[in-house]
């Protein structure tokens, strides 16, 4: 099966810029989650979809950081205005979610974010 | 608060030997454990996953214990290879939280011949 596929792998804005990173899950993948990794630290959750509906945004800075999965498909997480400490890994994960509460993480490779 | 503690340095063994890695909680009680295997640039690859109810699993070279007394899962690679070097990352499940994993910042392990 195809994997979770992000884009850009890359990308170097400056502070108070905006961007934006997109993912595409594994398909027929009802759970998916965006994860944010600052370098020497484990994955933190940012949010979780079931489908198309939010199950988990708590950690979230809802300020400056947004999040939609349209259709129930892709998801895109946008940032604006980036900040310094923004800098981090973003990573996008999915898992089959209904009916098997702990089936694993499938993680794509990640987008490198950069702020100057 | 919830916390996840694993091994901040680096575990370095020999090719051959057994290496364990050790993942601790606390104010926690997981319905289950994940363990994942990152390699640099790439993220993280699901490895096993215990259940509260049971005390070991393995898979080929790989053995993982849970200990909800101690509040502590031990992970096992046996025979080690340099391929096995990486960062291996805990994940525990929030009870009734949806499936959602909070993560461990993952011990390194470097395998030398």
């Amino acid at each position: 099966e195809a994997g979770v596929a992000q884009s850009p792998r890359y990308k170097i804005i400056e502070k108070r810029q905006s961007v934006a990173f997109w993912c595409n899950p594994i398909s027929g993948h009802a759970t998916l989650y965006w994860y944010q990794q600052i370098l020497g630290q484990g994955p933190k959750l940012l949010i979780q979809f079931q489908n198309n509906g939010v199950v988990d945004d708590s950690q979230l800075p809802k300020d400056r950081f947004s999040a939609e999965r349209l259709k129930g498909v892709d998801s895109t997480l946008k940032i604006q205005p980036a900040k310094l400490e923004d800098s981090a890994v973003y990573l996008c994960a999915s898992s089959s979610g209904t009916g098997y509460p702990d089936s694993p993480l499938h993680f794509g490779n990640g987008t490198r974010l950069t702020v100057t | 608060s919830q916390k996840i503690e694993q091994n901040s340095e680096a575990l370095n063994i020999q090719e051959g030997k057994t290496a364990t890695l050790t993942c601790n909680y606390t104010n926690y009680s997981p319905a289950y454990l994940q363990w994942y295997r990152q390699d640099p640039g790439r993220g993280p690859v699901f490895l096993l996953l215990i259940r509260e109810n049971e005390k070991e699993k393995r898979k080929e070279r790989l053995k993982v214990t849970f200990d909800t007394t101690l509040k502590q899962s031990l992970f096992h690679i046996t025979a080690s290879q340099p391929a096995d070097s990486a960062t291996y990352l805990c994940a525990l499940e929030r009870r009734g939280g949806y499936n959602k994993l909070i993560f461990g910042a993952g011990t390194r392990l470097a395998v030398h011949p």
